[in-house]
């Protein structure tokens, strides 16, 4: 079966340090990967999604950046955090295979970011 | 564009009570739908998915949600509420040419002993 895997789970770091959060897919291959952020009390807003190695979509500019290196790990990164970069952060696959699967959406634990 | 709306921002029941959370959405075709649960500091977990056919669901949990597409509405469904329900319920869109869903903002569902 398809697991998925977010780490750390909690993280706080001060402002101005660098930020690295990965995500790894088990159990399938080619997956769609997504990275969400939930603000507190609020919905969620789609960061970025890719569908396949290098492939990146961005759907906020902002202080963040993503990367897929290898086909099932997807990585959350910034040079610099600011204050508003706190919130909970998501990150989740999908089936590239067929025309329904793709819109099922499979989640993570999620990491706890605190920018200080 | 696509939109969900979600109107209730909290909703409190009675242990064994019924519930429903009620979801619309604004699509010109026929949307995906689904409701995802996520309990405090967790991941979402789906509950039930529609794509097509019966317009009735059933999903995980002894949860079902119900597609009327003269309301453009889809919401979700319980018939006695369990203390363990209490969480955040989120409705979300989907459609054939996109691989991203819209997610409504939430409910948060308050149990009461």
């Amino acid at each position: 079966s398809q697991t998925i895997h977010q780490w750390p789970a909690t993280l706080v770091q001060p402002v101005g340090s660098p930020l690295s959060l990965e995500c790894t897919v088990e159990g399938t291959s080619n997956p769609n990967l997504y990275w969400y952020r939930q603000a507190a009390g609020r919905g969620l807003q789609l960061l970025f999604y890719s569908v396949g190695i290098g492939q990146i979509s961005s759907e906020v500019p902002q202080n963040l950046s993503a990367s897929r290196p290898q086909d099932r790990q997807f990585i959350l990164s910034s040079k610099k955090l600011l204050l508003s970069d706190s919130g909970f952060y998501l990150c989740a696959w999908s089936n590239s295979g067929s025309r329904f699967a793709k819109n099922i959406q499979y989640f993570g634990a999620g990491t706890r970011l605190s920018v200080l | 564009a696509q939109s969900v709306t979600q109107p209730d921002i909290h909703i409190t029941v009675s242990e064994g009570a019924s519930l429903e959370l009620r979801c619309n959405y604004s699509y010109g075709a026929t949307p995906y739908l689904f409701w995802y649960v996520q309990s405090p500091g967790q991941g979402l977990q789906l509950l039930l998915k529609y794509f097509s056919g019966d317009t009735l669901v059933q999903g995980i949990k002894g949860f079902e949600a119900e597609f009327k597409r003269s309301q453009s509405s889809f919401n979700l469904r319980k018939p006695s509420v369990h203390w363990s329900d209490a969480a955040e319920y989120f409705c979300a869109v989907g459609e054939d040419s996109s691989y991203k869903l819209i997610f409504g903002s939430g409910t948060r569902l308050l149990v009461r002993p």
